[in-house]
C-alpha cells in the first residue's frame, strides 16, 4: 500500500522562505508530484519529480530524495497569494493513478 | 485553451435524489478520474477511465457510478446520496502516456454537492 505523511498546518510570513515536507511509502514509486490548491478550488500542478535532486521553477523549488523516501517543496519569496494547502501526491508504477497526501494548509501572514 | 470542464460547479439534492455530475476535456486524454473531497482531507480516487476500460477503487460505494461514452465526457452517478455524500467532486485527466509525467493530472474546478 501507500502511506504520505505532510504536516497538518505551516505559518509564514510574507517575503520569507518556507519548506514543506512529504514523506511516502509506496511500492513501485514512480515520480512524487507536488499540487497548489486554494480553497474551495481545483488542485493545479506545481512540480514533478521522478529522480534524486532538485527541481527549481521560479520561486518553487521541489526536492526528492528515493532512498529516503521524501521530498520537500520550497516556496521563496513568500507572496500572500500563497496562502494554500499543497499537495504531495506519488505515481506508481503500472498504475494509472497517484495517490494524494492529506495536504499542508499554508497560511502566509504580513 | 485546452481544458477540463465541470458543470454544474454547485448542486443541491435531496436525500435520496438520484443526481449525475458531468466532466468534459478537450485534452484528449486518455485518462479520466473522479475524486471526491471533503473539507481539510486529500482528494479520495472514486474510479478511473483508461480509454473504456474502467477501473473501481475498492473502497467506492457501489452507491457511485460512472459512464464515459466518449473520449471527452465522462459522468458521475450517485444513485442514492446520502448527507455523508456532500462534498467536492472533482474530475481530471491524465495523458496515460509511459513515463511518470504521464501521470500528471489536470482538474477541472470541482463540482460541490450539497444533500439536504
Amino acid at each position: 500500500g501507500q502511506n504520505i505523511d505532510q504536516p497538518t498546518e505551516m505559518t509564514a510570513t510574507e517575503g520569507a522562505i518556507v519548506q514543506i515536507n512529504c514523506t511516502y511509502q509506496t511500492s513501485g514509486f514512480n515520480g512524487l508530484f507536488w499540487y497548489q490548491q486554494h480553497a474551495g478550488e481545483a488542485p493545479t500542478f506545481l512540480s514533478y519529480n521522478v529522480l534524486d535532486g532538485l527541481e527549481e521553477k521560479g520561486r518553487f523549488s521541489s526536492f526528492l530524495s528515493r532512498s529516503k523516501g521524501y521530498s520537500y517543496l520550497l516556496l521563496k519569496e513568500l507572496q500572500m497569494k500563497d496562502s494554500a494547502s499543497y499537495l504531495c501526491a506519488v505515481g506508481q508504477t503500472g498504475a494509472n493513478n497517484l495517490f494524494f497526501g492529506t495536504g499542508t494548509r499554508l497560511t502566509v501572514i504580513p | 485553451d485546452a481544458m477540463v470542464i465541470q458543470n454544474p460547479r454547485y448542486q443541491v439534492t435531496q436525500f435520496g435524489k438520484p443526481v449525475t455530475l458531468s466532466c468534459s476535456q478537450t485534452l484528449n486524454h486518455n485518462v479520466m478520474y473522479w475524486y471526491q473531497q471533503k473539507s481539510s482531507q486529500a482528494p479520495k480516487l472514486l474510479f478511473h477511465y483508461y480509454d473504456k476500460d474502467f477501473n473501481n477503487e475498492a473502497d467506492t460505494p457501489d452507491n457511485f457510478q460512472s459512464r464515459r461514452p466518449n473520449t471527452s465526457f465522462c459522468f458521475l452517478d450517485i444513485r442514492s446520496p446520502g448527507l455523508g455524500d456532500a462534498a467536492m467532486y472533482l474530475c481530471a485527466t491524465s495523458s496515460g502516456t509511459s513515463g511518470g509525467e504521464g501521470y500528471e493530472q489536470y482538474f477541472g474546478p470541482g463540482t460541490r454537492l450539497t444533500v439536504t
